[in-house]
């Protein structure tokens, strides 16, 4: 069965910490994506990755970075964490060159800054 | 760049009714993908269906189906003899081979017993 596993599901931090996220993929996959999602907005992509230390910026990728030294893991990393960034993160992954039906997401990772 | 929009934010049908979503986009490609996940309570994103846009044939998948309307930029879901089960977050999201998906702001689904 295939996995997109988020070591986090629920994260409570203080504004000014360091935050990593992290997401493992099983599945050989290229592409890694990192996801942000609030109601009434959706789903917005903070960054992307198609391969091992390559990486490019989504729609929203201020205040956030991004690491991937393996293939199968991709870290978001929040340098300093403020409340605006309370939010529920998606990792997900895929194939290079699919065509987009074969994205897999892991659960969520919900991160609240006080 | 690719917008996706969803004018409904809440929805809600009787259970073993019909219901149906909406989704607009833009784009200027030709060739792309077009699809509606699924997303319950628990928060995991659940693929329901997927349209090519170089197939005029509208996909189904078993009580889903859609309604493309390449020209109006119109992907529509229909939902037949809903289910409880059918209770979610509804996204509609757009492809095009640059290897991302574009989201809309997606569709709170409520089915009343």
């Amino acid at each position: 069965d295939v996995k997109v596993t988020q070591s986090s599901r629920y994260l409570v931090k203080r504004t000014g910490e360091k935050v990593f996220l992290e997401c493992v993929q099983d599945m050989d996959h290229e592409n890694m994506f990192w996801y942000r999602q609030d109601p009434g907005l959706g789903l917005r992509l903070i960054y992307f990755s198609y391969d091992v230390k390559m990486k490019e910026k989504g729609d929203i990728p201020e205040g956030y970075s991004v690491s991937r030294e393996k293939k199968e893991r991709f870290s978001l990393i929040l340098e300093s964490a403020s409340t605006n960034q309370t939010s529920m993160y998606l990792c997900a992954s895929s194939f290079f060159g699919g065509s987009g039906n074969t994205i897999y997401f892991g659960e969520g990772s919900w991160l609240t800054v006080v | 760049a690719q917008t996706v929009t969803q004018s409904q934010p809440e929805m809600s049908v009787q259970e073993a009714e019909t219901v149906t979503l909406s989704c607009t986009y833009d784009t200027s490609e030709s060739d792309y993908y077009l699809f509606w996940y699924k997303q319950p309570p628990s928060r995991q994103m659940i693929l329901v269906i997927r349209q090519e846009a170089y197939k005029q044939q509208n996909a189904t998948e078993n009580r889903f189906s859609v309604n493309f309307q390449k020209a109006a930029k119109s992907f529509s879901l229909k939902i037949s003899d809903s289910q409880l089960g059918d209770a979610a977050m509804y996204f509609c999201a757009f492809y095009f081979g640059n290897e991302k998906l574009t989201f809309g702001t997606g569709t709170r689904l409520t089915i009343i017993p």
